[in-house]
């Protein structure tokens, strides 16, 4: 069974302040994303690697930088955090050929 | 620009009845379409998904329709059970191994 683990359930910051989120998966998937959720707006996705060290831009990249040194860790870098920041923050891989993407238990990050 | 839809933010429908999510779409190079159930704290978890050379795919209690020239699809919980109040996000991409784009998401409350 696919395990995505994200480092931290609930993370708070201040506002300026450089914020690391981590997703680290335990197979050799290669596709791994990063989404934000809020409230009347979905699931949007800011980042997505289809290998080590390679990144796409999602909709939503602006203040946001990634991170894949290792095929099983992903990470996500608020490089200067704000308030707008705050929400739910979801990892992904996507498994074998036609398989869906599965998901980590999200962060909850709150920016004061 | 909202490609992928859903127009009822919430859905209220009693124990034993018949639930029905509604999905719609605009961008017709999509082609392959998920549903996902979410719980407050947790990451969503795949449901049932289909592809356009299907309408209609069911896996037990859960049917998904495809009405591809209406660029609409629909979730059918039967019969609804308390555990099923979440919040469902439809999905969609081009292909099955593509990154996905994502409803606004339907909190569904069963009513005991």
């Amino acid at each position: 069974d696919v395990k995505v683990t994200q480092s931290s359930r609930y993370l708070v910051k201040r506002t300026g302040e450089k914020v690391f989120l981590e997703c680290v998966q335990d197979m050799d998937h290669e596709n791994m994303f990063w989404y934000r959720q809020d409230p009347g707006l979905g699931l949007r996705l800011i980042y997505f690697s289809y290998d080590v060290k390679m990144k796409e831009k999602g909709d939503i990249p602006e203040g946001y930088s990634v991170s894949r040194e290792k095929k099983e860790r992903f990470s996500l870098i608020l490089e200067s955090a704000s308030t707008n920041q705050t929400s739910m923050y979801l990892c992904a891989i996507l498994g074998d050929s036609n398989q869906p993407q599965h998901f980590g238990d999200g962060t909850r990050l709150s920016i004061l | 620009d909202q490609q992928v839809k859903q127009n009822s933010p919430s859905l209220s429908v009693q124990e034993g009845r018949i639930s029905i999510l509604n999905c719609d779409y605009t961008n017709s190079m999509f082609d392959y379409f998920l549903w996902y159930k979410k719980y407050p704290a947790e990451g969503p978890t795949f449901l049932i998904s289909i592809s356009s050379i299907k309408d209609k795919n069911e896996d037990g209690r859960f049917t998904v329709f495809l009405n591809k020239s209406a660029k609409h699809l629909s979730l059918h919980i039967v019969p609804s059970q308390p555990g099923d109040s979440a919040v469902y996000f439809c999905a969609a991409s081009a292909f099955p191994n593509e990154k996905l784009t994502f409803g606004t998401g339907t909190r569904l409350t069963i009513i005991p």
